[in-house]
């Protein structure tokens, strides 16, 4: 069965530093990877998805993220961070059902963030 | 262009209650999936609907049911409410041929 780690439970940041998030996943097969947010009283919207090809991958709001498949790992990157970046951040590994997703989230992560 | 909509945002119950929670899904999606968050946890899949019928099912008890109805719209179904059960439910929806999920705002569900 597909599993989800992200290790750090709260990562506090200043405005403007830049940012990782890891996340690391056990799948059998090549994944299906995908990072999303949560603002507080919201629902996840999308930041990036990595189905296959380039190992880096652009998202929305400057996010990206870097599939390493020796490491099993998808971690998130932004290179600085602004206010409005602090919500609840998950990563997702997807298996598919007849071609639709059905991804298994981590835990999350917070995102603080400090002026 | 609505995205996906849930209702209602927030419920209270009691134990033993039953609870009816709805979704309908963005335009031109078919395919309508729930998922359950508890407090400080990431979202767990409950059960995915497509052409009426439930496609896959997570790991929840049959006191969580559902049904698709032909307008996509969905509607998810909780009997003999434990506390246990208090959470967000998130509604999510994709189009055909797959995509990754679109989800709504959720419904706030309190069990006491």
């Amino acid at each position: 069965a597909q599993s989800v780690t992200q290790p750090d439970i709260h990562i506090t940041v200043s405005e403007g530093a830049s940012l990782e998030l890891r996340c690391n996943y056990s799948y059998g097969a090549t994944p299906y990877l995908f990072w999303y947010v949560q603002s507080p009283g919201q629902g996840l919207q999308l930041l990036l998805k990595y189905f296959s090809g380039d190992t880096l991958v652009q998202g929305i709001k400057g996010f990206e993220a870097e599939f390493k498949r020796s490491q099993s790992s998808f971690n998130l990157r932004k290179p600085s961070v602004h206010w409005s970046d602090a919500a609840e951040y998950f990563c997702a590994v997807g298996p598919t059902s007849g071609g639709s997703y059905i991804p298994t989230f981590g835990r999350g992560t917070s995102l603080i963030v400090h002026p | 262009d609505a995205g996906v909509t849930q209702s209602p945002t927030h419920l209270i119950k009691t134990r033993g209650q039953q609870v009816t929670l709805r979704c309908s899904p963005k335009s031109g999606h078919d395919t309508v999936s729930w998922y359950q968050q508890a407090l400080g946890q990431g979202p767990q899949f409950i059960f995915q609907y497509y052409e009426e019928e439930e496609r896959q099912r997570g790991n929840f008890p049959d006191r969580f049911s559902g049904h698709q109805f032909p307008n996509y719209s969905s509607e998810l179904n909780v009997n003999a409410l434990l506390l246990g059960d208090s959470a967000l439910y998130l509604c999510a929806s994709s189009p055909p041929l797959g995509s990754p999920l679109h989800f709504g705002n959720g419904t706030r569900l309190t069990v006491t």
